[in-house]
């Protein structure tokens, strides 16, 4: 069962221009959620997705970020007119939905490390 | 607002020894707790959870312990390796819509020496 996927791992964009990142979730889950780790910080939740639904984006940036999570195909985290700011790692995570539970564990992608110059 | 920290922001540790990672918390409200461990330049793996009605958790070489009245938990790792030698972040979340969101402490680097 592949983990999940991200890419690519390495973006590098100059300001002003839009980066695409792209996240392919673990088999079977229905849950994503995008995280940002800004140097020497910790990781920050930015927006909870699922299927064709954004659940939560509390953590977003008002302006030039938007995410989403199509029925078909992976979920792709937009930011638009880049600023040296947005230099981070952006991680992707996935979950199901453990009936039991009632949630699964968020599982990791490798991330991808957006450079601005 | 820091929901949930980390003070230590590293921990050396001999091999063989014990490992104890802390992690402190203001929000009454989280249903569970989660340590994952990261290496550079890779995605945080998921180690073990806790639920917040629970005060003990093993798994392996790691327990988590978590402590209701001091809003306290520690991640134990017995006997530790020089391969767990990573930053290890805690975290909480709120259960909504099957899921939610994990707030992360700031991480601790735990480097265990041979």
């Amino acid at each position: 069962n592949a983990g999940v996927m991200q890419n690519p791992r390495h973006l590098v964009r100059r300001r002003g221009q839009e980066a695409r990142l792209r996240c392919s979730p673990m088999k079977g889950h229905s849950h994503v959620y995008w995280y940002r780790q800004l140097p020497e910080e910790g990781l920050k939740f930015m927006v909870y997705l699922q299927k064709e639904n954004i659940i939560d984006e509390s953590g977003m940036p008002k302006e030039r970020f938007s995410a989403e999570f199509p029925k078909e195909g992976p979920s792709i985290l937009r930011i638009q007119q880049v600023v040296r700011g947005d230099s981070a790692a952006y991680f992707c995570a996935s979950s199901g939905a453990a009936e039991s539970l009632g949630w699964d564990t968020q599982y990791f992608g490798p991330g991808t490390r957006l450079t601005v110059l | 607002d820091q929901q949930v920290k980390q003070n230590s922001p590293s921990l050396s540790v001999q091999e063989g020894r014990i490992s104890i990672l802390n992690c402190d918390y203001t929000n009454s409200m989280f249903d569970y707790f989660l340590w994952y461990k990261k290496y550079p330049a890779e995605g945080p793996t998921f180690l073990i959870s806790i639920s917040s009605i629970k005060d003990k958790n093993e798994d392996g070489r790691f327990t988590v312990f978590l402590n209701k009245s001091a809003k306290h938990l520690s991640l134990h790792i017995v006997p530790s390796q020089p391969g767990d030698s990573a930053v290890y972040f805690c975290a909480g979340i709120m259960i909504y819509n099957q899921g939610g969101k994990l707030i992360f402490g700031q991480g601790t680097e735990l480097s265990v020496k041979p």
